[in-house]
């Protein structure tokens, strides 16, 4: 079955970096484009960025364009999100997710989320 | 960048209740629009795509409607483990957008 099992969270302090990464199994993960989503404490979910397929397009959001970088790594079968200059307004559960290429791309299968505190 | 408008906010309602949440897009999206809930500690369900399609093992209870910029999820008959928080999402053109949330609350 699929699973998308998020790692790399954790409390950092305000402008420096961290990585988060996504190991995927359970289906054709070179196939797929691949999201990050967020959702901050209280507040609701943020779409972050996204990577085709093929890894030759890449998307961000107006809030992170700039600190943020989206990779894959297709022989590891893994996703990646680098963050640089964090923020305070960083902090939430970041989720990786699958966009379905069989129904009309919409994000058919999410992680747990892992969780990034930033903080001094 | 085109702006997602749920209402409610928030919801009360009882078992057995017709629910409708609604979803407005700044400018039209097609039917470019999906549905998720999401239930404290858990990751965000797809529910509905394009619109109005449910997805594999979705209850038939969820529903969705509308095209262009106006849009509704509806539970025909609220069951227990309906609580939770609801999420309309676009998905036409980069930068997607989620709109606010609506929680559904016992009553």
């Amino acid at each position: 079955q699929v699973q998308l099992v998020e790692s790399g969270g954790g409390v950092v302090q305000p402008g420096r970096s961290l990585r988060l990464s996504c190991a995927a199994s359970g289906f054709t993960f070179r196939s797929y484009p691949m999201h990050w989503v967020r959702r901050a404490p209280g507040k609701g979910l943020e779409w972050v960025a996204v990577i085709s397929f093929d890894g030759s397009d890449k998307y961000y959001a107006d809030s992170v364009q700039g600190r943020f970088s989206i990779s894959r790594d297709i022989s590891k079968n893994t996703l990646h999100l680098q963050m640089n200059s964090l923020r305070a307004e960083d902090t939430a559960v970041y989720y990786c997710v699958r966009e379905s290429i069989q129904k009309s791309s919409s994000l058919d299968y999410w992680g747990q989320g892992t969780l990034v505190t930033v903080s001094s | 960048d085109i702006q997602m408008t749920q209402s409610p906010s928030t919801l009360s309602a009882s078992v057995g209740d017709r629910v409708t949440i609604t979803c407005r897009a700044s400018q039209s999206i097609s039917s470019w629009l999906a549905w998720y809930q999401q239930k404290p500690g858990n990751a965000p369900k797809l529910l509905i795509y394009k619109a109005s399609r449910l997805e594999t093992g979705v209850p038939s209870r969820f529903s969705g409607s509308g095209s262009g910029a106006e849009f509704t999820l509806t539970i025909s008959s609220l069951q227990p483990d309906d609580f939770a928080t609801y999420y309309c999402q676009k998905y036409d053109r980069y930068p997607w957008t989620f709109g606010q949330g609506t929680k559904v609350e016992i009553k």
